[in-house]
């Protein structure tokens, strides 16, 4: 089946940016996302894009999209001490999201 | 304010009993979705409803058990003969197939005792 991977922990100094990576299966996805999650809550769509797109940005957000390589970034600019959290990838696969096992990202000061 | 509605926050069960985690939405959503979060492992797919009245298998169903009476509400019973109960449970919402964007609740952690 349909499979999305990204590593788990991603360490990074308060300032530094991050860039948590994921790399996904299906070529035909329409949509990828990345999700953020806080200790103990729900996830929150924190950004997505479309498959015909190679770059989005939004504020301190930088999504990139290689489709050749089937991988997908999200850099975080200037991190800072409430970035930290889990982020998930997942991508549309017939209608469905199908998830990574999400990276946390750890912030030192 | 539009959201969704997970209770309770924390839920312990003993063992062989079953127990149901309420998921209401206000959103005016067809579409609804159970997610099991585990440690390390990604959100798999419980069951999902597209419309009231109609709902349908996910990856990991065993064991459980929804319904979809009204638009708003999404309920999950955990059964007994689900046999590793204790887990992160996410409920989520969207306006349908065609949107992309899934509102999820902010979850119910059960405990088996």
């Amino acid at each position: 089946g349909e499979d999305v991977e990204q590593s788990l922990f991603l360490s990074v100094r308060e300032g530094d940016s991050s860039v948590i990576n994921c790399t996904y299966t299906d070529s035909s996805s329409t949509y990828l996302y990345w999700y953020k999650q806080e200790p103990g809550a729900g996830l929150q769509l924190l950004t997505y894009i479309f498959s015909n797109m190679d770059m989005k940005q939004d504020q301190r957000l930088t999504v990139l999209l290689n489709k050749k390589d089937k991988h997908l970034s999200l850099r975080i600019a200037d991190t800072q001490t409430g970035d930290s959290a889990i982020y998930f990838c997942a991508e549309m696969s017939n209608y469905q999201l199908i998830w990574g096992a999400g990276t946390k990202l750890i912030i030192k000061p | 304010d539009g959201g969704i509605t997970q209770s309770p926050k924390y839920l312990f069960r003993k063992e062989g009993q079953n127990v149901t985690l309420s998921c209401e939405q206000n959103l005016n959503h067809d579409a609804m979705y159970w997610y099991r979060q585990d440690p390390g492992q990604g959100l798999r797919l419980i069951y999902y409803s597209q419309i009231v009245n109609d709902f349908q298998k996910g990856d990991i169903a065993e064991g459980y058990s929804v319904s979809r009476e009204k638009k708003e509400s999404f309920p999950l019973t955990v059964t007994s003969a689900q046999k590793n109960p204790t887990a992160f449970y996410l409920c989520a919402s969207r306006f349908g197939v065609w949107d992309y964007g899934y509102t999820f609740g902010s979850g119910t952690r059960l405990t088996v005792v």
